[in-house]
């Protein structure tokens, strides 16, 4: 099965802060790669599919990069409402598998 | 809109058989145009995908709960359900059912999921 190994595994920023959460893969998996957004009580939430491509209504504030065992997800201005954790998701192969998670907070 | 919702006991007893059913509503199974799934979520295991299915009964289970799972779809009913056997404390976890987009290869991303359902093995 691929290992998908995000870091950090939380984080503390302030309203407007950049955020930068990694995600890596135990091999290759292309571009196949999804971000999802849970919050407390909830159903996670899709935001990117496709390592790069934002779901519709989903705000421009999120954003995804990388390929191959290196992705990036970036919040580019924090805001109160993105108070979650944060996962990533391989599509490569079966079984699918998903990163530990990122707790995302306000300082 | 589509909506998914899960029901199914919320206590099983261990070595017996969990059984969910996901009801979906805003779309139909049997149009063809999506796979639907069962995923777990535990704090020791996180998030984890167990199964998906194609509305012709068309199948596959993650290959770590090897012949335990089971899953099944009535489009008549617009459901899919799952079955593991032989459970254990490791199985208790809040399952959901989700939508899978896309019937095609590499289309596995999730955009909608039920609510999520509570599963406690206990005796």
């Amino acid at each position: 099965d691929i290992q998908m190994t995000q870091s950090p595994s939380s984080l503390s920023a302030s309203i407007g802060d950049r955020v930068t959460i990694t995600c890596q893969a135990s091999q290759d998996v292309r571009w196949y790669l999804n971000w999802y957004q849970q919050k407390p009580g909830k159903a996670p939430k899709l935001l990117i599919h496709g390592a790069i491509t934002l779901e519709p209504g989903v705000p421009s504030r999120f954003c995804g990069t990388g390929s191959g065992t290196d992705f990036t997800f970036t919040i580019s201005s924090l805001q109160p409402e993105d108070v979650a954790t944060y996962y990533c998701q391989h599509y490569i192969e079966l079984p699918l598998t998903f990163g530990g998670g990122t707790k995302v907070e306000i300082k | 809109q589509v909506q998914l919702r899960e029901s199914g006991p919320g206590l099983v007893e261990p070595s017996q058989t969990l059984s969910l059913t996901c009801t979906v509503s805003g779309d139909s199974i049997s149009s063809g145009a999506f796979w639907w799934s069962w995923i777990r979520q535990s704090p020791e295991k996180g998030l984890e995908w167990i199964a998906y299915i194609y509305y012709n009964g068309r199948s596959a289970c993650n290959s770590s709960l090897k012949s335990r799972c089971t899953i099944s779809v009535d489009p008549s009913n617009n459901q899919f359900s799952l079955r593991l056997t032989s459970v254990t404390a490791a199985d208790t976890a809040i399952y959901y059912c989700a939508r899978r987009f896309g019937s095609g290869a590499n289309t596995d991303w999730f955009d909608f999921w039920g609510q999520g359902t509570l599963v406690t093995v206990s005796s």
